[in-house]
């Protein structure tokens, strides 16, 4: 049983430029979960998704960064006109159900921007 | 709000030492509690987790964590360190939400 998947696990990007980091949860699991690591730092929470739905971006930030969990597909974290403060590794999680479940989490995708 | 303090970011022992690494918590509710291990460059996973249920928790690779709420802690134990211990652990608080809440982390390191 394949874990959570994300990629690519490196992306290096120019000021401006936008990142699209991939998560694909685990067989049959439909919650996802993203966070970020900032150097040195804990994990922050950014987003819980269910397929097709948003249910929590408390933790995203107002501009340049969106989300989203279609039916077919992985989920897709979108940052557009990426800063060198976005630079960061940002992690997915999936669990089979909502509140206190497990998440299992991916390997991340460490974004550089230059 | 739910809140995670770990005190030390940084530990080290000695090959076959006792390891104690510190997580105490906020919470106005009982919370479900989580260790993780993070290894250089690569994501989390789970050591063990608290439910409600024992508050002696048995986790992977010889942890175990007791949750102790006169104290509000939840501290990961290991009774003799081994060099694959060596990594980043992380403890972590939920509370009737669907959103892990982090601690900064503790840097285990282990000396031969």
């Amino acid at each position: 049983n394949a874990g959570v998947m994300q990629n690519p696990r490196h992306l290096v990007r120019r000021r401006g430029q936008e990142a699209r980091l991939r998560c694909s949860p685990m067989k049959g699991h439909s919650h996802v979960y993203w966070y970020r690591q900032l150097p040195e730092e804990g994990l922050k929470f950014m987003v819980y998704l269910q397929k097709e739905n948003i249910i929590d971006e408390s933790g995203m930030p107002k501009e340049r960064f969106s989300a989203e969990f279609p039916k077919e597909g992985p989920s897709i974290l979108r940052i557009q006109q990426v800063v060198r403060g976005d630079s960061a590794a940002y992690f997915c999680a999936s669990s089979l159900r909502r509140g206190t479940d497990t998440q299992y989490f991916g390997p991340g995708t460490r974004l550089t921007v230059l | 709000a739910q809140s995670v303090t770990q005190l030390g970011s940084h530990v080290s022992v000695s090959e076959g030492a006792l390891v104690l690494l510190r997580c105490n918590y906020s919470s106005s509710v009982p919370p479900y509690l989580f260790w993780y291990v993070q290894y250089p460059n690569q994501g989390l996973q789970l050591l063990l987790k608290y439910t409600s249920a024992a508050t002696l928790v048995k986790g992977i690779n010889g942890f175990e964590a007791e949750f102790k709420k006169s104290e509000t802690s939840f501290h990961l134990t290991k009774p003799s360190a081994h060099m694959s211990d060596a990594a980043e652990y992380f403890c972590a608080v939920s509370v009737n939400t669907d959103k892990l809440i982090f601690g900064t982390g503790t840097r285990l390191q282990v000396f031969p």
